[in-house]
């Protein structure tokens, strides 16, 4: 079926330190990979995407990965801060506007 | 510009209700797309509409249900409610142009919770 799965459901980090949070997906005819961000009672949040045909997208702080031989997405945040602190969901579009999200991964920074 | 608008923001229903929710997309979007969020399921596609039409739909029961009006504000609509309906509900507007993705923006959601 349709799915998006996370490696690691939590990550604790050190203020200043580099984070990476991965993603496996399931379906090879999604063209776009996103990655969202929710703090607590919000909507999620754009953070990046990144299209099919290519293997690394870099934004303020955060570079996505793409490896499509093994089906896997990555988020680098770069020089964590606490702002930071949220449930990140990384989401595949397959088709329109459906969206299949992963399970998301709670980050928590420590100061 | 404003961002996507959701109301009521907080809802208590019992089973066996019927519950309308509401969403008004950012000026210019004309797709609004539904997700459900629960703990054990996580983010779930419901449905997407473009032009008051249904688009896309996800994996629920026929009473999840919704419609777009002609100034692209969407509500969802869940008769006969069940406790495992008890979820955050976001819904997200993009442009919707064709040809694939475009950037969904969500709104802050609806919780509902069901007695």
């Amino acid at each position: 079926g349709e799915s998006v799965g996370l490696h690691l459901p939590t990550l604790s980090v050190q203020e200043g330190d580099n984070s990476i949070i991965n993603c496996a997906y399931s379906n090879s005819a999604s063209d776009y990979f996103i990655w969202y961000k929710q703090e607590s009672g919000k909507g999620p949040q754009f953070i990046i995407d990144i299209r099919s045909n290519m293997d690394k997208r870099q934004g303020q702080r955060v570079t996505v990965l793409l490896n499509k031989t093994v089906k896997h997405l990555s988020l680098q945040i770069a020089a964590t801060q606490p702002g930071d602190s949220a449930v990140y969901f990384c989401a595949e579009n397959i088709i329109g506007g459906k969206l299949i999200f992963g399970q998301g991964t709670e980050l928590s920074v420590k100061p | 510009k404003a961002g996507v608008t959701q109301t009521p923001r907080y809802l208590i229903k019992t089973r066996g209700q019927q519950v309308t929710l509401s969403c008004s997309p950012i000026s210019g979007h004309r797709s609004v797309s539904w997700y459900q969020q629960t703990p054990g399921q996580g983010l779930q596609f419901l449905f997407e509409y473009f032009s008051e039409t249904q688009r896309n739909k996800g994996n629920f029961p026929g009473r999840f249900s919704g419609r777009q009006f002609s100034n692209s504000r969407s509500e969802m609509n869940v008769s006969t409610l069940e406790l495992g309906d008890s979820a955050l509900y976001l819904c997200a507007s993009s442009l919707g142009t064709a040809g694939g993705y475009n950037e969904q923006f969500f709104g802050p959601g609806t919780r509902l919770t069901v007695l």
